[in-house]
Parts: C-alpha cells; structure tokens; sequence
C-alpha cells in the first residue's frame, strides 16, 4: 500500500522569502506524486505533477517540486512567497496497479503561513 | 473550462436521515472518484467508477452507497446518517482509469452537516 508523510502541520515564511513545504512517499512501485492546494472551504487545485523525466518539476502559481528517489522525497518549492499563498496543501500519490480506477492517496497536508 | 459540478454545496440533516450528493463531471471524463474530508483531516477515498462501474473501494461505509449513470454522472446516497458523516464530500474526475495524465480534477464539493 502506498502512504504519504507530510512531517509539518504548518510552515511559517516571510513574504518574499523561499518556501519549502516537505513530503516524502512510501509506494511498492514507480510513484506518481502530485501537488494539491486547498483554500478555505474550496475544493482541491492541482498544482503539479512528477510522473517521469526531469527530477524538477515546475506547476501552477510559480511553484516547483523537485523528485528525489533516493531520499523518498518529493518536496514543494517556490523561490519567493506571495501572501496570497497561504493555503493548505497536500502531497498526494498515485500508483497504478493495473487494475481498478487508482484514486490518489492524500497526506495529512501542511498549512503554509506567509507573513507580511 | 468546464470544471466538475456538485450538488447541493450545503446540506443540513437531521441524524437517521438520508442524503443523496450529485457529481457531474466534466465533459469526456469517464471515471469518477468520491472523498470525505473531515474537519481539519486530509481527503479519504470513499469509492470510485469507471464506465459507469465500481472500480476501487476505499473505507466507505456499508450506510452508503453510489453508483454512475450512463451520462456518465454520479450519485452518493449515504442513509442512518450519523454525526461523524458531518463532512465536506468532494467528488473527482479524469479522464481515463490509467495514469496517463494522473491528475484528478476536483469539484467545490458538498458540505453535509448532520445535526
């Protein structure tokens, strides 16, 4: 079975500074990782996805996340926070095991917090 | 775009009542996957279809139940509701059962409130 950690509940960065929000994965085959955020009583947006190729993956709003297979990671970057990006977000995988429509499984999700 | 509509986005219920949530997808997505989201948790895979059969159980109650139409839309109807069903359900759409694009795309979802 596949399972999802998201070791911080909440991240707090300064406006204008990087942002790191932190996943790592356990799967029995090849993952497939995404990106969530969730704003207040709103549904889920995709941000971005790894499926294959390039370890660094860039998505929506100007957040990247960079794949690392040796580490289990899959942790979501933006080079500078906007307020506007405090939100709640989760790191979700998929794997396809031939069979069956495979839905994601979610982490417990990370509140990202930016400061004025 | 056209994004994934459900309805209704409130509901209030007494405990021991039923709830019928409706999802309609978007266009050419022909599986459909439903989530319970509670209250400052992560979203839980209820169920899943499709071509308008079940494909993947996940921890849904034996209380409820769903199913897909041939418009390729779908039902939740949850019965004996209790408390704990007090939720916010989203229901999800993709366009094919493989990973070939991998994302789902996400409705507003529906927020059941059971008093």
């Amino acid at each position: 079975a596949q399972s999802v950690a998201q070791p911080e509940d909440q991240v707090n960065v300064a406006e204008g500074n990087p942002l790191t929000v932190k996943c790592t994965y356990s799967v029995s085959g090849n993952p497939y990782l995404f990106w969530y955020v969730q704003y207040p009583n709103r549904g889920l947006q995709f941000l971005l996805k790894y499926i294959t190729g390039d370890n660094l993956v860039k998505g929506s709003y100007g957040f990247e996340a960079e794949f690392n297979k040796s580490q289990t990671s899959f942790h979501l970057k933006k080079p500078s926070a906007l307020v506007s990006d405090s939100a709640l977000y989760f790191c979700a995988v998929r794997v396809y095991s031939g069979g069956g429509a495979d839905g994601l499984t979610f982490g417990k999700g990370t509140h990202l917090i930016i400061q004025p | 775009a056209a994004g994934v509509i459900q309805s209704p986005r409130h509901l209030i219920k007494e405990k021991r009542e039923t709830a019928t949530l409706k999802c309609y997808p978007i266009p050419r997505h022909d599986t459909v996957y439903w989530y319970q989201q509670g209250p400052g948790q992560d979203p839980q895979f209820l169920i899943s279809f499709y071509e308008k059969m079940q494909s993947d159980k996940g921890s849904i109650p034996d209380r409820f139940s769903a199913q897909q139409f041939s418009d390729y839309h779908s039902e939740l109807n949850m019965s004996s509701l209790e408390l704990g069903d007090s939720a916010l359900y989203f229901c999800a759409s993709s366009p094919n059962r493989g990973p070939i694009t991998g994302e789902l795309f996400f409705g507003e979802g529906s927020r059941l409130t059971v008093l």
